[in-house]
């Protein structure tokens, strides 16, 4: 089983919200991470999760909280974003971190904010 | 810094024919790991293939295969027998480390009938 899956598929919230969006997969594998993908655009990585800690923040504002409950599930929390933030949000896995680990991607989360 | 760069912002080609992404990067590393990505319209994005750079062979997938030129910095991503089912996004993209996945702009891919 190759699969990573997130909720929701789609999401629309206004600026004033808090939502969360969840990643889960059950390879077994200890890196986890969250992308955003603008339209016509490709993937900008966001966080890195090795074995449940943080190991990875690329400047992202703190209006995105990344949040890693066990080695299956990875969340992302929203809180006060601006509608430039609309975009593919994107989770992903890989066995380890590493520069030979294929990293496996979910359908994603569309979110649209107004 | 490491960049990946795709050339070809959009490609089609006809069914049963065979089609070739071009891709090149920018490095000083030695080690490294490269890969193509699929991503179909509103579908999840898939791997493809990938090539590790330490080896000379160039990495094959049934009908997907890549050819690997390390001194040339170029790892372009050959499509036979082209099938409707291709048609899709196709990203190129360089891995040295779990913070350094860079990927190339895309190449949108058409499969005519």
């Amino acid at each position: 089983d190759t699969e990573v899956t997130q909720t929701p598929k789609h999401l629309v919230m206004g600026m004033t919200n808090k939502k969360s969006l969840k990643c889960e997969q059950h390879m077994g594998h200890r890196a986890m991470y969250w992308y955003k993908q603008k339209a016509k655009k490709p993937p900008e990585l966001m966080f890195v999760y090795s074995y449940e800690k943080l190991s990875i923040n690329e400047s992202v504002p703190s209006r995105f909280s990344p949040e890693c409950p066990n080695s299956s599930l990875l969340n992302l929390h929203l809180h006060a974003l601006q509608p430039e933030d609309s975009a593919l949000y994107l989770c992903a896995s890989s066995q380890d971190v590493g520069s030979s680990e294929t990293q496996y991607f979910g359908p994603g989360t569309r979110l649209l904010v107004l | 810094a490491q960049t990946v760069t795709q050339s070809q912002p959009e490609m089609s080609v006809q069914e049963a024919e065979t089609v070739t992404l071009s891709c090149t990067y920018d490095t000083s590393e030695n080690n490294y790991y490269l890969f193509w990505y699929k991503q179909p319209p509103s579908r999840q994005m898939i791997l493809v293939i990938r090539q590790e750079a330490y080896k000379q062979q160039n990495a094959t997938e049934n009908r997907f295969s890549v050819n690997f030129q390390k001194a040339a910095k170029s790892f372009s991503l050959k499509i036979s027998d082209s099938q409707l089912g291709d048609t899709a996004m196709y990203f190129c993209a360089f891995m040295r480390g779990a913070n350094d996945m860079r990927f190339g702009a895309g190449t949108r891919l058409t499969v005519k009938p």
